[in-house]
């Protein structure tokens, strides 16, 4: 039982190229989200879904895309990096709602745009 | 606008203290209120939450609507608690998450 696991744990880019993020669960969680972590900030929410099918954008999404693929699989997407992006992306599942369920994080992928 | 507000980046304790972790909130309804936390090297995980009123860790947090509140308590700090510590508030079906308070136990 792996729980979140994300892929790559590092990646560098250079401003303009695009990469995807995967994000997988095998906890058959009904939601999951991608927050970034930046210094000084916190965890901030870019994209989630709250079920198969659904996606939201959170609190930071432009410059982002994401699809859900299937209930255990949630890719994020970068078009075209720019060096804002540089971060620390983590991908979470809950069973259900924030309110009652916690979050299950994986171990996240520093990314870095040059 | 739901916020949470952590206005330690950095608490510094030595083992055998007494520990406290502010966290603020603003939120215009019944808020439900966790603290996350993420040691070295290992994810950030859930370690309580205001619903259950539990202690975990040695660890506890009261929920004081009047100051809009949810510090995070613990009488005598172990090395071991060493780790960024967050404080979250559901906003529908999203946590909106605090800047983080990153807690050093000094031997």
């Amino acid at each position: 039982n792996a729980g979140v696991t994300q892929t790559p744990k590092f990646q560098v880019l250079k401003t303009g190229q695009s990469m995807t993020l995967q994000c997988a669960q095998d906890m058959n969680h009904n939601s999951m989200y991608w927050y970034r972590q930046d210094p000084g900030m916190g965890l901030r929410l870019i994209y989630y879904s709250a079920s198969e099918g659904t996606t939201d954008k959170g609190e930071v999404p432009n410059g982002y895309n994401v699809s859900r693929l299937n209930k255990r699989e949630f890719s994020l997407r970068l078009e075209s990096a720019a060096p804002s992006q540089t971060s620390v992306y983590f991908c979470a599942s809950s069973e259900g709602g924030t309110g009652l369920s916690p979050l299950h994080f994986g171990n996240g992928t520093r990314l870095t745009v040059t | 606008a739901q916020r949470v507000t952590q206005p330690e980046k950095l608490l510094s304790v030595f083992k055998g203290a007494p520990v406290e972790l502010k966290c603020n909130y603003s939120y215009s309804g019944s808020p439900e209120l966790f603290w996350y936390v993420q040691y070295s090297r290992q994810r950030l995980q859930l370690l309580l939450r205001h619903i259950s009123r539990e202690s975990i860790k040695g660890f506890t947090a009261d929920l004081n609507k009047g100051e809009t509140s949810f510090h995070l308590k613990k009488p005598f700090a172990q090395e071991e608690d060493s780790a960024m510590y967050y404080c979250a508030l559901t906003k529908g079906n999203k946590l909106v998450f605090g800047a983080g308070t990153i807690l050093r136990v000094k031997s």
